[in-house]
């Protein structure tokens, strides 16, 4: 059974055009929710951490935001650089293993 | 400062030969992982270090698989008599705490090819 489930796999937009990414998670007790941006031939780059539902992050034209079940990265007027493939990651409760989803592939076409 | 550092980058090995990837985490970070990411897939937790306390081996897929960390720093991982369907990116991760809620500051990974 999937913790973490990532839509969608893939994501095309126009440069300027906002949209969202979708992460939902099942775990018993969430300790923290990540986010990383992966470009190919890098590793995973961290960008936010969220720790209860309401909890809203910001970095540029990137905004996480957390409920009890799922979390939304929102992309505001992208640029061709924000093209990456976005991962979504959970800690729970005991247990010390950060769990990922499968990723959203973003391309932002100029 | 330095980030994790990963060798080497890539490493094409016949089925059957031993391989010994390295890990060199961020100065001063406690907590050590190991992941794998195939195509397609998601990242793969393989084993958890954390200061001197006993390694999390729940991850490894099979005991054809080990780790070390020595001196609480560098962590090689070593596949013993590969198999094509070992071939995957390896990403080592360092944290400089022990507690799950700090991040996860991955290396750039090592791809391995079993031929």
């Amino acid at each position: 059974e999937d913790q973490v489930t990532q839509s969608p796999e893939a994501l095309r937009l126009q440069e300027g055009e906002s949209s969202s990414l979708n992460c939902s998670y099942t775990v018993s007790g969430l300790r923290g929710l990540f986010w990383y941006r992966q470009d190919p031939g890098k590793g995973p780059e961290f960008l936010f951490t969220l720790y209860s539902a309401g909890e809203e992050k910001e970095k540029e034209r990137l905004k996480a935001t957390l409920t009890k079940k799922e979390s939304f990265l929102h992309i505001t007027a992208p640029k061709p650089e924000d093209s990456a493939t976005y991962l979504c990651a959970v800690f729970e409760y005991g247990n010390e293993k950060l769990t990922f989803g499968t990723g959203t592939r973003l391309t932002i076409i100029p | 400062g330095a980030g994790v550092s990963q060798s080497p980058s890539n490493k094409v090995t016949e089925k059957g030969k031993d391989v010994e990837l390295r890990c060199d985490p961020i100065s001063g970070h406690t907590a050590l992982y190991w992941y794998r990411q195939s195509l397609g897939q998601g990242l793969e937790f393989l084993i958890y270090f954390q200061g001197n306390s006993a390694p999390d081996k729940s991850g490894l897929p099979s005991d054809r698989f080990s780790a070390e960390r020595t001196g609480g720093s560098v962590s090689t991982l070593t596949i013993q008599r590969t198999q094509q369907e070992d071939s995957a990116v390896y990403l080592c991760a360092s944290s400089s705490r022990d507690r799950g809620e700090s991040p996860l500051h991955f290396g750039n990974g090592t791809r391995l090819t079993v031929t």
